[in-house]
């Protein structure tokens, strides 16, 4: 069975660009979570789809910020446009709907602004 | 609020070293507890849960154990390896409303040398 996949691994942006990422969840799995780490602080969360509702976005930054989850397999993570202070690890989580609180997360995609 | 508070690092220690890394988490009621691990250049994995008051999570020669009364998991090991170099993620669920996100600590780096 494939794991939760995160593309890209790294990317490097200027200040004021876009990007987004990708997550790609275990097959069957109707939760979605988005975390992100910022380097020196706790891994934070974003936002939790259930299929492809969006759950919650309490932890969004900004509306820099927009995650959509189309047809509810995977999901994209845009930010538009892009601040020093968005540098860090976007990791991205998923787990089904029925069952135990185990998360299956991806590798994480290494943001950098410049 | 909600927080997780996880013993600071880095951590060095030398193979066949005992491992403590303090974990203790503010909560309403008893959410189920995790420790997940990243070894360098992967995903976050998870390494242990527990689910209620008392429990021990183990694996891998990990063990953390459950405590409410002084609401902590501490993670422990009795012999390390250069191999279980890594970072160490201590969590907790989300215990309120719908959403079971998980609410993490800093994060402690160990490294075992040979």
């Amino acid at each position: 069975e494939a794991g939760v996949t995160q593309f890209p691994s790294h990317s490097v942006i200027e200040k004021g660009q876009t990007v987004t990422l990708r997550c790609d969840p275990i097959s069957g799995h109707d939760n979605l979570y988005w975390y992100r780490r910022v380097m020196g602080k706790e891994i934070k969360f974003l936002l939790h789809f259930v299929k492809e509702s969006k759950q919650d976005e309490s932890g969004m930054p900004n509306n820099r910020f927009l995650a959509e989850r189309t047809g509810g397999t995977y999901s994209t993570l845009k930010v538009q446009p892009a601040e020093l202070e968005d540098s860090g690890v976007y990791f991205c989580a998923s787990s089904p709907l029925l069952g135990g609180y185990e998360q299956y997360f991806g590798p994480g995609t290494r943001l950098t602004v410049t | 609020g909600d927080s997780v508070t996880q013993m600071e690092g880095p951590v060095t220690l030398s193979e066949e070293a005992f491992l403590t890394i303090n974990c203790t988490y503010t909560a309403t009621g008893y959410p189920s507890l995790f420790w997940y691990v990243q070894y360098p250049g992967e995903g976050l994995q998870l390494l242990l849960k527990a689910t209620k008051a008392d429990d021990k999570g183990s694996n891998k020669g990990f063990e953390a154990t459950y405590r409410k009364e002084t609401t902590s998991f501490h993670l422990e090991k009795g012999s390390v390896q250069v191999s279980d170099s890594a970072v160490y993620f201590c969590a907790r669920i989300n215990n309120a409303g719908n959403n079971r996100k998980l609410i993490w600590g800093l994060g402690t780096s160990l490294a075992v040398n040979p």
